[in-house]
C-alpha cells in the first residue's frame, strides 16, 4: 500500500517568517494530496489540496507544490502568524478510496 | 449548521465489553470514514464508505466493525476492545460528488480508554 513520509516532526518559526513542510509518497497512482491543520482539542480541517494534474496551488499565504516525478509535495505558510501554530498533516490518496496520513509536525510560531 | 457529530465524546471502558461510537453527517455525503490517531503515527484509516451498504477496509481494520445502512450514518464497533484500541478516533465524510469531492469534514473526535 502507500507510504507517506513527513518531515520535520516540529518546526518552530519567528513570526512573519515562512515555514515550509515535506512529504513525500510512494503509490505513484495517488492523485489527491490534501493538507490539513489540527488545533488542540479538535479534528483536521481541510486548508489547501492539491490534485495529481496540477503542480502548484495557491490561497493567500498558503501554498501547496506536487512534484509527481520524485513523488513529494509541500506545505508552503509565508509571513506566519501565531495563529497558524498547530499540528499540520498531509495525505495521499486515490480519489474515492483510501487515505494515507503523514505523521503530523507541530508547527509553532514565535510572537 | 454543515456538520459532523459523534457519540459519546468520551469513553472508559474495560475490556472485552462492546461499545459503538456513532457517527453522523447531515451534508448527505457519501463518503464516510473512521480514523484513530495516535501520538508518533498520525491518523490511521480503519474502515470507509463510498456509499450506502458499501464499506471497505482500511490500514488498521482488525478489531473493528462498521455498518452504512443509511447514508449520515456511520457507527464504529469494538466487538470486545482491548487495551490496544485505547485511542482518539475521528469520523469523516466527503462529497464524492461535488467539484471539491474529497474535501473530507471531520468529527470532533472520540477519546476511548480500555482498561
Amino acid at each position: 500500500g502507500e507510504n507517506v513520509e513527513q518531515h520535520p516532526s516540529t518546526l518552530s518559526v519567528q513570526e512573519g517568517d515562512s515555514a515550509v513542510i515535506k512529504c513525500t509518497y510512494s503509490d505513484s497512482a495517488s492523485n489527491y494530496f490534501p493538507w490539513y491543520k489540527q488545533e488542540l482539542g479538535k479534528g483536521p480541517q481541510l486548508i489547501i489540496d492539491i490534485r495529481s494534474n496540477v503542480g502548484e496551488k495557491k490561497d493567500q499565504r498558503i501554498a501547496v507544490t506536487l512534484n509527481k516525478t520524485a513523488k513529494h509535495f509541500s506545505l508552503h505558510i509565508t509571513e506566519t502568524q501565531p495563529e497558524d501554530s498547530a499540528v499540520y498533516f498531509c495525505a495521499a490518496s486515490i480519489i474515492g478510496n483510501q487515505f494515507y496520513f503523514g505523521t503530523g509536525t507541530s508547527l509553532t510560531v514565535i510572537p | 449548521e454543515a456538520q459532523v457529530t459523534q457519540n459519546p465524546r468520551y469513553l472508559i471502558t474495560v475490556t472485552g465489553k462492546k461499545l459503538t461510537v456513532t457517527c453522523s453527517q447531515n451534508m448527505n455525503h457519501e463518503y464516510m470514514s473512521w480514523y484513530r490517531q495516535d501520538p508518533g503515527l498520525g491518523l490511521r484509516q480503519i474502515y470507509y464508505s463510498m456509499n450506502v451498504e458499501v464499506t471497505d477496509k482500511g490500514d488498521v481494520p482488525e478489531g473493528y466493525k462498521v455498518s452504512r445502512k443509511e447514508k449520515r450514518n456511520f457507527p464504529l464497533i469494538l466487538e470486545s476492545p482491548s487495551p490496544n484500541q485505547t485511542s482518539l478516533y475521528f469520523c469523516a465524510s466527503s462529497d464524492s460528488r461535488a467539484s471539491h469531492q474529497e474535501t473530507q469534514y471531520f468529527g470532533p473526535g472520540t477519546r476511548l480508554l480500555v482498561l
